[in-house]
């Protein structure tokens, strides 16, 4: 059985551009959620995915967007990058609304 | 709405001393209450949580939080640290049947030898 893996696992993007964060989810589970953790931060609910539909939003811009595909792994889409949008993004896979299991993160750098 | 006050930033402590992390939220509605264990560029480890039933739970590493709906609190405790302790403690909140949890700021627990 796998963990929830999240690719890549660092990266560096500009002021403006679009970023593509992918999760892999636990092995027989259906829904996922994404969360954004700033230094210093604890993590904040962006949304959640329930067998490909969305399923609850936090309190992001819409330039915060997502996928859940039939393989239950997911998408997680930012554009028109700004500075603030630094942090950890993290991703959490469950079975219906059992217990989250956590990726390692993806550490986005916006500069 | 849900919201998590974790009451200290940062809780020095020497190895093998208690240690308690604190944490109080607010809700209108009956909640689930849930900490978390995050390592240096790690992600969350879910560590204990509190559904239904007995107020007090534990982990299998030796952590205990009580449920205390009076004082709207769930206080993490551990009786003797290790070194390996150190770490971000999350406390979260979900109610409302919904599972999605709101987390507080986070307090870095630093066990020193």
């Amino acid at each position: 059985e796998t963990g929830v893996t999240q690719s890549p696992t660092h990266l560096i993007k500009t002021r403006g551009q679009q970023v593509t964060l992918r999760c892999s989810s636990q092995s027989g589970h259906n829904t996922v959620s994404w969360y954004q953790q700033a230094l210093g931060q604890g993590p904040q609910f962006i949304f959640q995915y329930y067998r490909e539909e969305e399923n609850g939003r936090g309190n992001f811009p819409p330039r915060f967007s997502g996928l859940q595909f039939p393989n239950y792994s997911s998408e997680l889409n930012v554009n028109a990058l700004e500075l603030d949008d630094s942090a950890l993004y993290l991703c959490a896979s469950s079975f219906e609304w059992g217990e989250a299991f956590f990726g390692q993160g993806t550490r986005l750098t916006v500069v | 709405a849900q919201s998590v006050t974790q009451l200290d930033s940062q809780v020095p402590v020497f190895e093998e001393a208690p240690v308690e992390l604190r944490c109080n939220y607010s809700s209108s509605v009956s909640v689930y209450l849930f900490w978390y264990v995050q390592y240096p560029n790690q992600g969350l480890q879910l560590l204990l949580k509190y559904l239904s039933g007995s107020t007090l739970v534990e982990s299998i590493n030796g952590f205990e939080a009580e449920f205390n709906k009076s004082q709207t609190s769930f206080h993490l405790r551990k009786p003797s640290v290790h070194i390996s302790d150190t770490a971000e403690y999350f406390c979260a909140v979900s109610s409302g049947g919904s599972y999605i949890p709101t987390f507080g700021r986070g307090t870095s627990l630093i066990v020193h030898p």
